[in-house]
């Protein structure tokens, strides 16, 4: 069964500061990944996805993930963040194969932007 | 939101109580899902529907039924609400074609409480 870890509950940073929000996943092959955020009151916005390919991907709002195979490993990160982007951020596996077209989402990481 | 409704927005009910919620789309999108929000446990599926008339149980379903009588509609129905069932309930659809079927697109949700 395929699973989603999220390290770090919360996160607080300075705005101007870097970010990089840790995601690690368990599948048999390699899954399609996904960072989405959730602002307060909101529903979830898909923030970037990845199939295959480069492994680096953009995403929405100046946000990019790299995949890296060997450590089972999806992270977000921004250069800069700004006092906007505190939110929570979930990511999730799919699966490519078959016909289950569920994901599954890590518990979250609450980001807090200092001013 | 991506041409998804969910309504009721807020919903305050009894013990006991039948609950329906509902989901509405504009999109003709086939896959519609229903998740519940949790502190600590993140998102987590209750009941999918991969056409009209066509569902199955995701991982926390006891309790809950799902209804899809056309494409653009999905009802969750709590047949007898409890308090354990008090969280915040998220939809969200997703397209078909390659890839394209895991990229799920969510609602602004419905937070009920049941007391």
């Amino acid at each position: 069964a395929q699973s989603v870890t999220q390290p770090d509950i919360h996160i607080t940073v300075s705005e101007g500061a870097s970010l990089e929000l840790r995601c690690n996943y368990s599948y048999g092959a390699t899954p399609y990944l996904f960072w989405y955020v959730q602002s307060p009151g909101q529903g979830l916005q898909l923030l970037l996805k990845y199939f295959s390919g480069d492994t680096l991907v953009q995403g929405i709002k100046g946000f990019e993930a790299e995949f890296k195979r060997s450590q089972s490993s999806f992270n977000l990160r921004k250069p800069s963040v700004h006092w906007s982007d505190a939110a929570e951020y979930f990511c999730a596996v799919g699966s490519p194969r078959g016909s289950n077209y569920k994901l599954t989402f890590g518990k979250g990481t609450l980001l807090t932007v200092n001013p | 939101d991506a041409g998804i409704t969910q309504s009721p927005r807020h919903k305050v009910t009894e013990t006991g109580t039948p609950v329906t919620l509902r989901c509405h789309q504009t999109e003709n999108h086939r896959y519609m899902y229903w998740y519940r929000q949790d502190p600590g446990h993140g998102l987590r599926l209750i009941h999918y529907s991969y056409g009209v008339k066509d569902t199955d149980k995701g991982e926390v379903s006891d309790g809950y039924s799902v209804s899809r009588s056309k494409t653009e509609d999905f009802l969750l129905t709590l047949e007898s609400a409890t308090s354990s069932q008090t969280s915040v309930y998220f939809c969200a659809i997703s397209d078909s074609g390659t890839g394209r079927e895991n990229i799920q697109y969510f609602g602004a949700g419905t937070r009920l409480s049941v007391l």
